[in-house]
């Protein structure tokens, strides 16, 4: 089982919509979660954190914890062509190496018009 | 506030040789996190460097190495380069458990 599961994509939603991309995690003992965005042939951006259960809004995007399930999601209101990317979630890795964080594959988001 | 730095941006090697990269982190973060992204592929952790030690290594060969300075910038060496190492290699850097901050890269291509 991998560590950070993502389905790969391409997720494709038009304009406007409502994007909800979703990450499962193994270890419980997991405690900081993050969002980044990269775009083709670019580095990661980091979009947003969550270490709480519930919701947590910036602007367009909600990042969603529920711990019990091992489950973070981000979603992106009101989409936009310029949010066509891939979506990596990252986990804080608990084994005694507290700020090592362990990547998904990634979400592939294509915003159509 | 200047961002991660990383050169060179591009690196062309031929199989065999050793190539070095370098990163400067964000001024205060004292780790240092080298990531490999093969085309079309997830990141794959390298290594982690906290106040000039290693403190974390991913499921690399030994001919991957590095090492962190003073002054908290870091050094990526591959020797005897195979073609299978062409890939963007990304650092970060972080100060505590905030999340990384990555460099725009270098990407190394191995003829």
């Amino acid at each position: 089982q991998k560590e950070v599961e993502q389905n790969s994509g391409p997720l494709s939603v038009p304009e406007g919509a409502i994007a909800s991309l979703n990450c499962t995690y193994s270890d419980r003992g997991s405690q900081s979660f993050f969002w980044y965005r990269q775009y083709s042939g670019k580095s990661p951006e980091l979009i947003m954190f969550i270490y709480s259960n519930g919701d947590k809004e910036d602007g367009r995007f909600t990042a969603q914890l529920n711990k019990a399930s091992q489950y973070v999601s981000l979603l992106i209101r009101d989409s936009q062509p310029s949010d066509s990317a891939t979506y990596l979630c990252a986990v804080n890795s608990p084994t005694g190496t507290a700020s090592k964080l362990t990547f998904g594959t990634g979400t592939r988001l294509q915003v159509t018009l | 506030e200047a961002g991660v730095t990383q050169s060179p941006t591009h690196l062309i090697k031929t199989r065999g040789q050793q190539a070095t990269l370098r990163c400067s982190p964000i001024s205060g973060h004292t780790s240092v996190y080298w990531y490999q992204q093969a085309l079309g592929l997830g990141l794959q952790f390298l290594l982690w460097y906290d106040e000039g030690e290693e403190r974390n290594r991913g499921n690399f060969p030994p001919r991957f190495s590095g090492r962190q300075f003073p002054n908290y910038s870091s050094e990526l060496n591959v020797n005897a380069l195979e073609l299978e190492d062409s890939a963007l290699y990304l650092c970060a850097s972080s100060r505590g458990a905030r999340g990384y901050t990555f460099g725009s890269g270098t990407r190394l291509t191995v003829v």
